[in-house]
């Protein structure tokens, strides 16, 4: 999981606050996948986006949450208002997008909601 | 909705045994990946089948995908301590880029 890179690693804040973190992906890899885990459990997919396109947010919850991924820059995974159900693993994979190509994850984002 | 589950869930075993964990799925994918992922990390890729029925070596980890391309087994010989972790299968739907992740088989390998 080499050059996925992923920030903050950890991420503490408050209920009603605005969560936001951050994956830059593998150099030359344009695609980027956002997943939560739980504790104890796998890895839930939320979003898949290219540069400046959400191709699939099948999984982002309706509200609060957003993501995107600019031509320029990292891409954001946004949540309002955070409470505690928020709290859990974030992880950003990258690929290069084309057909039966790997997914290279980043080490997470762990958001705690006091 | 596709759904992979994993099996056994949790898996606690001597040092030097055989194990094999399965993935299985009702729906085909293009192709299947594990990872494994420890404590505090995000998952690592360990390998990608593609093609109905293959098998992938990887030291001591066997990998299969079957026929159908609707399931796979990680099979591991002589467990470690070190092959301790989660494992995760992931497929991606045909039509889709889209990976889908199992449930994971947590692997307890005691010294």
């Amino acid at each position: 999981n080499a050059g996925v890179m992923q920030n903050p690693r950890h991420l503490v804040r408050r209920r009603g606050q605005e969560a936001r973190l951050r994956c830059s992906p593998m150099k030359g890899h344009s695609h980027v996948y956002w997943y939560r885990q739980l504790p104890e459990e796998g890895l839930k997919f939320m979003v898949y986006l290219q540069k400046e396109n959400i191709i699939d947010e099948s999984g982002m919850p309706k509200e609060r949450f957003s993501a995107e991924f600019p031509k320029e820059g990292p891409s954001i995974l946004r949540i309002q208002q955070v409470v505690r159900g928020d709290s859990a693993a974030y992880f950003c994979a990258s690929s290069s997008g084309q057909k039966n190509t790997e997914a290279f994850f980043g080490q997470g984002t762990r958001l705690t909601v006091v | 909705t596709q759904l992979l589950e994993q099996s056994p869930q949790f898996l606690s075993i001597q040092e030097g045994e055989n194990l094999t964990v399965y993935c299985n799925s009702s729906s085909v994918f293009s192709s299947l990946q594990w990872y494994r992922q420890e404590p505090g990390e995000g998952p690592v890729l360990l390998v990608t089948v593609v093609t109905g029925g293959e098998v992938k070596k990887l030291k001591r980890l066997t990998f299969q995908f079957g026929d159908a391309r609707k399931d796979s087994s990680l099979h591991i010989t002589a467990a470690q301590p070190g092959d301790t972790g989660l494992y995760l299968c992931a497929g991606d739907p045909p039509g889709t880029y889209k990976y889908i992740f199992g449930t994971g088989t947590r692997l307890k390998v005691l010294a």
